[in-house]
This record gives C-alpha cells, sequence and structure tokens, in this order.
C-alpha cells in the first residue's frame, strides 16, 4: 500500500521559510523511475507545479519559483524535504507531495495535503 | 513554458451524458498529457496518463485521446460520482496544470 503524508509548519510568517516534509511507505526512492514531486494550489484555485526529484538525486523545479525552491531526500528515511525562502501571503494554499508515475512525470499517488497559511 | 488551456472552464451536464473536455498546449507536447480528478476538500486523483492510458482501478467511462497539441477527456455515460474539477497536464517539459474544468451534475 502506497501512501505520504505532508507535514510541517501550517503558519509561517511573511519573508521566513517554509520547510515541508513529505513522509512516504510502500516504495523506495532508490528504486530506478521513482521520483517525489510538490504541487500547491491556492483556496479556490488551480493546481501549480513546484518541484520533483528522482531516485537518481536530479531535481526539477518551477521556473517561476526556481531561486526560493530547495527539494531534498532521506532515502533511508523514506522522506523528502520541500524548503521555500521568502513567503509571501500569496503563497498561501495546499501544499502536496505526490509519487511520480512509473511510466513519466504524472503523479499516481497523492497525499492528503497541508494548508499552510502565511501572515503575520 | 508551456502553457495549457482547457475549456469550458465550466460545465454542466446530466446523468447519463457523454461529457468532453479539451486541453490544449501552447506547443507540441507529443503525448505527454495527464488528466486528474479533484473533488472538494480532497487531492487530486489520476485518471489518465500519456494521453490516452486508463489508470489502474479507473472507471471505462473515462477515455482520453489527442497529441501534438489537443487533447481530450471523455466521459461517458456520465454518473453523479463524477462531479467535480478537472484538471490536464503536460510533462513534456517540466510539468503545467492547466486551470481547471468544474463539471457539476444538473
Amino acid at each position: 500500500q502506497i501512501t505520504l503524508k505532508e507535514s510541517g509548519l501550517t503558519l509561517v510568517k511573511p519573508t521566513q521559510t517554509l520547510t515541508l516534509t513529505c513522509t512516504f511507505s510502500g516504495f523506495s526512492l532508490s528504486t530506478s523511475g521513482v521520483g517525489v514531486g510538490w504541487i500547491r494550489q491556492p483556496p479556490g484555485k488551480a493546481l501549480e507545479w513546484l518541484a520533483l526529484i528522482y531516485w537518481d538525486d536530479d531535481e526539477r523545479y518551477s521556473p517561476s519559483l526556481n531561486s526560493r525552491l530547495t527539494v531534498t531526500k532521506d532515502t533511508s528515511k523514506n522522506q523528502v524535504v520541500l524548503t521555500m525562502t521568502t513567503m509571501d501571503p500569496v503563497d498561501t494554499a495546499t501544499y502536496y507531495c505526490a509519487r511520480r508515475g512509473i511510466q513519466g512525470d504524472y503523479f499516481d499517488y497523492w497525499g492528503q495535503g497541508t494548508l499552510v497559511t502565511v501572515s503575520s | 513554458d508551456i502553457q495549457m488551456t482547457q475549456s469550458p472552464s465550466s460545465v454542466s451536464a446530466s446523468i447519463g451524458d457523454r461529457v468532453t473536455i479539451t486541453c490544449r498546449a501552447s506547443q507540441s507536447i507529443s503525448s505527454y498529457v495527464s488528466w486528474y480528478q479533484q473533488k472538494p476538500g480532497k487531492a487530486p486523483k489520476l485518471l489518465i496518463y500519456a494521453a490516452s492510458s486508463l489508470q489502474s482501478g479507473v472507471s471505462s467511462r473515462f477515455s482520453g485521446s489527442g497529441s501534438g497539441t489537443d487533447f481530450t477527456l471523455t466521459i461517458s455515460g456520465l454518473q453523479p460520482e463524477d462531479f467535480g474539477n478537472y484538471y490536464c497536464q503536460q510533462s513534456y517539459s517540466r510539468v503545467t496544470f492547466g486551470q481547471g474544468t468544474r463539471l457539476e451534475i444538473k
């Protein structure tokens, strides 16, 4: 059974750094072809892809947010960590982590999401 | 960046209807398109990948087609549980989602 769950602070102040952890089970990030992505969704708005990390340590980022994002993995702990700097109220959103599909960069299993609010 | 433009932005249909949602890419993306369904307060659910491959466990009422720049998600024999928001996604160059289509049941 494959599961993913996001965790981290749900209230951050403007200019602070957001750190979210995705803890997963049922697959390994050391297996060829596996990846974990981050996607966010502001309230009432569309999905927005943020980042993707692959089994071979390759990382891909949204061009519009590239300078603010870092994604890392800890294979032994089955965790992926997303860091986003210089948070702003417009970054208020539900943040999801999801497993990359076996045949490409789509997402076949998703976490429940965590609502992050940026407010002073 | 590759832009994905979905249409319509919302649609209302009756039980049993056939519903079609389209997605147009700003450049050719071969068949690197996926489709998701999202219910309120829930995570998205993968329906279709590689433009036309049905994800395991997903009802055969859902089908996808297209290649290049124009893609279609079709729901045949609409059921009450099919309401929600639908998103397309390209993975030809990084990842981009469409703006979504809201499906309401009449």
